[in-house]
C-alpha cells in the first residue's frame, strides 16, 4: 500500500488553465506539505497543514490554493497556469510538525506538471 | 537563519570505491540535519537523520554521516559504492518555522 499517494503523476496542460493535484496519506500523520522541485532539482516548501489548519504559507502566488478536507488529504489547486509553474510537485506528511526534529517526512512520488 | 550548502553539484565514482558527499550547514542553534535520496523519477527517501544524539549517524544502504560542529559539516559517506546508489542526494536542515530547508542537491554517478 502506498503511504503517500499523489494523482496525477503526469499533467500536461495549456497556459491559463486551472488544474488540481490530489494527495492522500494513509499513515495517520497529522501534518501534510506541498513542495515544489524546479528544473534544477531545487526543492522548496510551499505549504504546510496540521490537522487541516494552514501552518506554513511561503511566498507563493495566490493562484496556488491548498485545500485540506481532512487530515489525510491535502490537495493543490492552481489557477491560471503559467509556464513557470512547470515543475514536479511533491506531497509529504509527518506525524507531527517538524520542529521537534525527531519526525521525518514521507514523500509521495511526485506529480510532474508541464505547462505549454 | 538556517541553511545548508552542498559543496558539489555532481560527484562521479567507480563502483566499489568510497563515496563522499559534502554538506556544510549554518544554524543559530543546534541543528537537526537529514540526508534524503531521490532516485530518477521517484520521490524522496530518508537516508539518515541527526538530532543531537550520537555525532556519527548510520543510515540505510550502508550510508553514514558525521556531525562535526567545529567544521559545521554533515558529510555523507559510504565505504563502497554500488551501481544502485546513483541518484540525487539532498542535505536538509530544519528551519526556524519547523520546515525542511533543502540543499541544492548532489548528483552521484557510479561508473562500472
Amino acid at each position: 500500500d502506498t503511504a503517500v499517494s499523489q494523482t496525477p503523476k503526469y499533467l500536461v496542460t495549456q497556459m491559463g488553465n486551472d488544474k488540481s493535484i490530489k494527495c492522500e496519506q494513509n499513515l495517520g500523520h497529522d501534518t501534510m506539505y506541498w513542495y515544489k522541485q524546479d528544473s534544477k532539482k531545487f526543492l522548496k516548501i510551499m505549504f504546510s497543514y496540521n490537522n487541516k489548519e494552514l501552518i506554513i504559507n511561503e511566498t507563493v502566488p495566490n493562484r496556488f490554493s491548498p485545500k485540506s478536507p481532512d487530515k489525510a488529504h491535502l490537495n493543490l489547486h492552481i489557477n491560471s497556469l503559467e509556464l513557470g509553474d512547470s515543475a514536479v510537485y511533491f506531497c509529504a506528511s509527518s506525524p507531527i510538525g517538524q520542529g521537534s526534529g525527531a519526525n521525518v517526512l514521507t514523500f509521495g512520488a511526485g506529480s510532474r506538471l508541464t505547462v505549454l | 537563519a538556517q541553511s545548508v550548502t552542498q559543496l558539489d553539484s555532481h560527484v562521479s565514482v567507480s563502483e566499489g570505491t568510497p563515496v563522499l558527499l559534502r554538506c556544510n550547514y549554518s544554524s543559530s542553534y543546534s541543528p537537526s540535519l537529514f540526508w534524503y535520496v531521490q532516485h530518477p523519477n521517484k520521490g524522496l527517501q530518508l537516508l539518515l537523520k541527526y538530532t543531537s544524539a550520537a555525532t556519527l549517524v548510520k543510515g540505510i544502504n550502508g550510508f553514514e554521516a558525521e556531525f562535526k560542529k567545529s567544521e559545521t559539516s554533515f558529510h555523507l559517506t559510504k565505504p563502497s559504492a554500488h551501481m544502485s546508489d546513483a541518484a540525487e542526494y539532498f542535505c536538509v536542515v530544519i528551519g526556524s518555522q519547523g520546515n525542511l530547508i533543502f540543499g541544492k542537491g548532489t548528483k552521484l554517478s557510479v561508473k562500472p
